[in-house]
């Protein structure tokens, strides 16, 4: 099936500090998501992103899809960003369901 | 309602014993997903639901796993004989179509003791 890596596993910035986490994915895929998961559990969608390139706020990410890969910035980074950012993908063409990496975990410190 | 509810948020119970948990997709939503986590892992899928219908339940474990969603709405998750090692986080997500971005419940924690 479709390996889905995310790096690094780990992070700590400091309040203020730019990043970049990094998706894998080792076939072609027509739906791409990322996701945050905060320290309480909650998983919060924050980019459908099968190609191309999308802002919302602080946070913008984009996924080449030829040569699968995507990726999520996080400027001037707050607390609140803390927690674990998911890539999901779907193991093949046609699929529903979605296939999530292992998860980048960030810790913002103040 | 504004966002995907599970019921209840907390469910601890006895192995061997059988279990339900519920979940109120984003109204008007016609997919539907089950996913589990364990702890310091991503979700894994489990069932999907398109209206009425299980349309893709390859992720569930074995037969003592089983969900419906009988009027294209609410779902139920169904754990029979319940093991030690179905206890995790069960996570209820709905998206408005096919390969639309999916919404998440807060989950419920299942603890098997």
């Amino acid at each position: 099936g479709i390996q889905v890596e995310q790096s690094p596993p780990d992070l700590i910035l400091q309040e203020g500090a730019n990043s970049t986490l990094r998706c894998n994915f080792s076939d072609s895929v027509n739906n791409l998501q990322w996701f945050h998961q905060n320290p309480w559990g909650q998983l919060i969608n924050l980019f459908y992103i099968p190609s191309g390139t999308k802002q919302n706020g602080r946070l913008s990410a984009t996924t080449v899809a030829t040569e699968r890969y995507s990726l999520l910035y996080i400027s001037s980074s707050q607390t609140t960003d803390s927690g674990v950012y998911f890539c999901a993908v779907p193991p093949q063409g046609g699929s529903e369901k979605l296939v999530f990496g292992k998860g980048t975990k960030l810790t913002v410190n103040p | 309602g504004a966002g995907v509810s599970q019921t209840p948020s907390n469910k601890v119970t006895e192995k061997g014993k059988y279990v339900e948990l519920r979940c109120d997709p984003i109204s008007g939503h016609t997919a539907l997903y089950w996913y589990r986590q364990s702890l310091g892992q991503g979700p894994e899928f489990l069932i999907y639901f398109q209206g009425t219908g299980a349309a893709d339940d390859s992720g569930l474990p074995n037969d003592r796993f089983f969900a419906v969603r009988p009027e294209g709405s609410v779902s139920t998750l169904k754990i029979q004989r319940t093991e030690r090692g179905d206890s995790a986080v069960y996570l209820c997500a709905s998206s408005l179509t096919r390969n639309s971005p999916l919404h998440f419940g807060n989950g419920t924690r299942l603890t098997v003791t």
